[in-house]
Formats: structure tokens, C-alpha cells, sequence
């Protein structure tokens, strides 16, 4: 089993649409959450850290469950410009690095 | 202009033959680290460091080697025993506090294909 796993899609949504991902990760010890979004051929970029319960960022909501261990992102009113990779991130208490999750491809059609 | 640059972006190499990624970056992070990325995969963490004359192997360092110097510069060497090196190459740098607000920021990236 993979340390973080993720529904890899892809999710196609009409514009205006709600989407949502989910993100599981294995081990209890994590402490810090991420999401990136990575464009085709393109470098990852941060899109939300995730603490406490969860966060919002306009059209965006990420949620953190840890009794269930999973983190969740939620996108409001797809717009065209959604449509790329989702990248969740997971970092373990005091490690130097990072695991990530495979992705969840979104694309949004008119 | 803060930021992370690699170079070359895109990289030919012939079997059998050793290559170097530049990475560097002016964000005076203290941490590096080089990913690499199949099609369809997530990224795969190979070498990364938290401090200048120090670094530790990731989950797929074999056939991989790095140096850290300066504190700007994260040098990758794909060498010939690197089984299949054709890939994604990523760069990324964070402060380096392992706080949980510690963020890593990524470079362009440089596409390898071996010929």
C-alpha cells in the first residue's frame, strides 16, 4: 500500500460544477498537509496548506481528517482554468522531506 | 527576482554516458531536494539536503549522486548505472525548519531522454 494514495481520475466536470478529491495517507504521524496543482509539463504549485481542520481559499476548501487520516479538497464554480493535476503532499513530524500522492487529474469542459 | 531555475530544460543523452542538472536558487532556503516524475506517476523523491556539505538519500537514489557546496546550488549527476533515466527531473527548496508550515517551491524542471 502507498503512504499517500489518491483517486487518480480523471474527474470530468462541466464549468460550474462542484468537485471534490480526496487524499489518504498511512501513517499517523504526519504533520503537515499539502495540495499542488501541476499543469501539463509543468513544475508543481502550491496551491493550499492544510491545518487544523481544514482551510479556504476563495473557490477552494481543503479538509483534514486525522482520526480518519485523510485530507480532502474541494473546488467551488469550476472554471476552465481548473483543469490540471492535483497533487496531495504529505510531511511526516520532524522528517526533512515529503511524500507525495500520484495526482487526481481534473479536467473542466464548457 | 526570487526564485528556483534548472538548467538545461530539456537534456539528450546517449547510454552510457554521465549528465549533471543545475539547480539553483537565491531564495536563501536552506533546504533542497531533487524529484523525479514519470508520466502518469507522482514524484519521486531522490536526493535531498538540509544544510550546505550535507544530504541524504530518498527512495530512489540509486544510480543518482549530488553535491552541496553552496548554499545555492543542488547539482544532480545521472550517471551510467541509472537503469532507466529517461524522465522528469524536478528541483525544489524549502526554508528548511521542518516547521509545519515548512513549504517547498519548485524550479521549472529539466526533461531528460536518453537516446
Amino acid at each position: 500500500r502507498k503512504e499517500v494514495e489518491q483517486d487518480p481520475g480523471p474527474f470530468n466536470v462541466p464549468e460550474g460544477a462542484t468537485v471534490a478529491f480526496n487524499c489518504t495517507y498511512s501513517n499517523s504521524a504526519s504533520q503537515s498537509f499539502f495540495w499542488y496543482r501541476q499543469d501539463c509539463r509543468k513544475e508543481p504549485k502550491l496551491l493550499m496548506s492544510v491545518y487544523s481542520s481544514g482551510n479556504e481559499d476563495g473557490r477552494f476548501t481543503a479538509q483534514l481528517n486525522r482520526a480518519s487520516q485523510y485530507i480532502s479538497l474541494l473546488i467551488r464554480d469550476s472554471k476552465l482554468s481548473d483543469s490540471a493535476t492535483y497533487l496531495c503532499v504529505v510531511r511526516y513530524t520532524n522528517a526533512g522531506k515529503s511524500t507525495f500522492g500520484d495526482g487526481t487529474t481534473l479536467t473542466v469542459k464548457p | 527576482d526570487g526564485g528556483i531555475t534548472q538548467s538545461p530544460k530539456y537534456l539528450f543523452r546517449k547510454e552510457g554516458q554521465n549528465v549533471t542538472l543545475s539547480c539553483e536558487q537565491n531564495l536563501n532556503h536552506d533546504a533542497m531536494y531533487w524529484y523525479r516524475q514519470d508520466p502518469g506517476q507522482g514524484l519521486r523523491l531522490i536526493y535531498y539536503s538540509q544544510i550546505v556539505n550535507d544530504f541524504q538519500k530518498g527512495d530512489i537514489a540509486e544510480g543518482y549522486s549530488v553535491s552541496r557546496e553552496k548554499k545555492e546550488s543542488f547539482p544532480l549527476t545521472v550517471t551510467s548505472a541509472q537503469k532507466n533515466p529517461t524522465a522528469f527531473y524536478l528541483c525544489a527548496s524549502s526554508i528548511g525548519d521542518r516547521s509545519w508550515t515548512d513549504t517547498q517551491y519548485f524550479g521549472p524542471g529539466t526533461r531528460l531522454t536518453v537516446l
